[in-house]
């Protein structure tokens, strides 16, 4: 099947400072990137949606300038925290797909903000 | 909108006990199903899905149908091993349209030996 990957699969940084998280399509253009928060023992909750070339679509409640979504280009969308704190700790996954097709998922991202 | 209801675990079994984890879906049109399953520290995998009614999803001893008349999608397996311990997501994707899927809450599935 598909690959999407997901880079780096656990950071830890510090308060106030920003994290960047890949999510790349390996063998496959992504037409649409998701990307997901998880928190503990709780159901994936979609963030955004991007689409290749424009501007990512946030769901109500989260802070778009707080995190920055790229999609450049077909296998590449990026998620940045800016100036994380604490409660910014949390699971975030990624998930691909092209055209009307089933999503595929990266491996997911723990960042854990001290 | 459109959305997924996924029994609440936890749920622990015996190894070799029968496994049924419940799952209903509300939709406007004609989405297509997927059960996902997270190992712990892992991603999402995909576990099986089902795009049209009366089909049936299977995959590694699980096996889901998708009713229409009921509109459900529970997710079975005869036999269940210590290493099926995992979350389990119920999800639909929406036909004709480039939304994203919509999840369950996920049930926990811990198997003892």
């Amino acid at each position: 099947g598909a690959v999407v990957s997901q880079h780096p699969s656990r950071v830890i940084c510090k308060s106030g400072t920003s994290v960047k998280i890949e999510c790349r399509s390996l063998d496959f253009q992504a037409t649409t990137m998701f990307w997901y928060r998880q928190f503990p023992k709780k159901s994936l909750m979609l963030m955004a949606t991007s689409n290749e070339g424009s501007k990512a679509t946030y769901e109500q409640g989260v802070e778009k300038d707080k995190f920055l979504i790229n999609h450049a280009s077909l296998t590449l969308s990026t998620l940045t925290v800016t100036s994380a704190h604490p409660e910014d700790s949390s699971f975030y996954i990624c998930s691909a797909r092209t055209g009307f097709t089933e999503a595929f998922f990266g491996q997911g991202t723990r960042l854990t903000v001290v | 909108g459109d959305s997924v209801t996924q029994m609440e675990g936890p749920v622990t079994l015996s190894e070799e006990a029968f496994l049924t984890i419940n799952c209903t879906y509300t939709a406007t049109g004609y989405p297509s199903l997927f059960w996902y399953v997270q190992y712990p520290g892992e991603g999402l995998q995909l576990l099986l899905k089902a795009t049209k009614a009366d089909d049936k999803g299977s995959n590694k001893g699980f096996e889901a149908t998708y009713r229409k008349e009921t509109t459900s999608f529970h997710l079975e397996k005869g036999s269940v091993q210590v290493s099926d311990s995992a979350v389990y997501f119920c999800a639909l994707s929406p036909r004709g349209n480039n939304n994203d899927m919509r999840f369950g809450a996920g049930t926990r599935l811990t198997v003892k030996p």
